[in-house]
């Protein structure tokens, strides 16, 4: 299994609600990743989870709250996002050593986020 | 920013010709590696190649990696009308950050 899960593939929220974006893998990748992307854009790196904790945070906005419960989960939690903040959120996996750290990652197909 | 950079950021050619697009970087690397990406959706990996190593091929597909000058190439020979996407470069640092340059759209005219 060489696949990176993301639920939803769709999302419309308002401004004031709150919702979670999920990221599920099984290949016992040890770094996980949140990218956002804009349209025509390359992903930019928000977070980086390196077996379970928080290694990189790309100074993002604390409206969005990201979460590793386990080895094989990455949740991303939104709360008060201005439209702005529409894009396309894509969750990857990677190996880290032993047995990785040179290895590439894999992306699962993005949440598609629109803010009205 | 956190982007290198890539040229050219869009290139259109015919079928069957050779498409070839570059990537510059300014910080140390593990590795370099190429991603595709069609209709905007999820990144499909194509080849990683180490901070050690020069020339990678896969099919057809080339990528050369020049570390002294902070510069990796990707060549697709013989290109298709599926080819058609965008294609970024990435770096891995020691961190394990892995950055995306700016991209290049292909557009592969049959």
């Amino acid at each position: 299994d060489t696949e990176v899960t993301q639920t939803p593939k769709h999302l419309v929220m308002g401004m004031t609600n709150k919702k979670s974006l999920k990221c599920e893998q099984h290949m016992g990748h040890r770094a996980m990743y949140w990218y956002k992307q804009k349209a025509k854009k390359p992903p930019e790196l928000m977070f980086v989870y390196s077996y379970e904790k928080l290694s990189i945070n790309e100074s993002v906005p604390s409206r969005f709250s990201p979460e590793c419960p386990n080895s094989s989960l990455l949740n991303l939690h939104l709360h008060a996002l201005q439209p702005e903040d529409s894009a396309l959120y894509l969750c990857a996996s990677s190996q880290l050593p032993p047995g990785g750290g040179n290895t590439e990652a894999f992306f699962g197909q993005g949440t598609r986020l629109t803010v009205v | 920013s956190q982007q290198g950079e890539e040229d050219p950021q869009a290139l259109s050619i015919q079928e069957g010709e050779n498409a070839t697009m570059n990537c510059s970087y300014k910080t140390s690397i593990n590795n370099l590696q190429w991603y595709r990406q069609n209709s905007g959706r999820g990144l499909v990996h194509l080849i990683l190649i180490r901070s050690n190593e020069r020339e990678k091929h896969s099919g057809r597909l080339r990528v050369t990696l020049d570390t002294s000058k902070k510069s990796s190439s990707l060549l697709i020979t013989a290109s298709r009308a599926a080819d058609t996407a965008s294609y970024f470069c990435a770096r891995m640092d020691s961190s394990y950050k892995l950055i995306f340059g700016s991209g290049t759209r292909l557009l592969v005219r049959p």
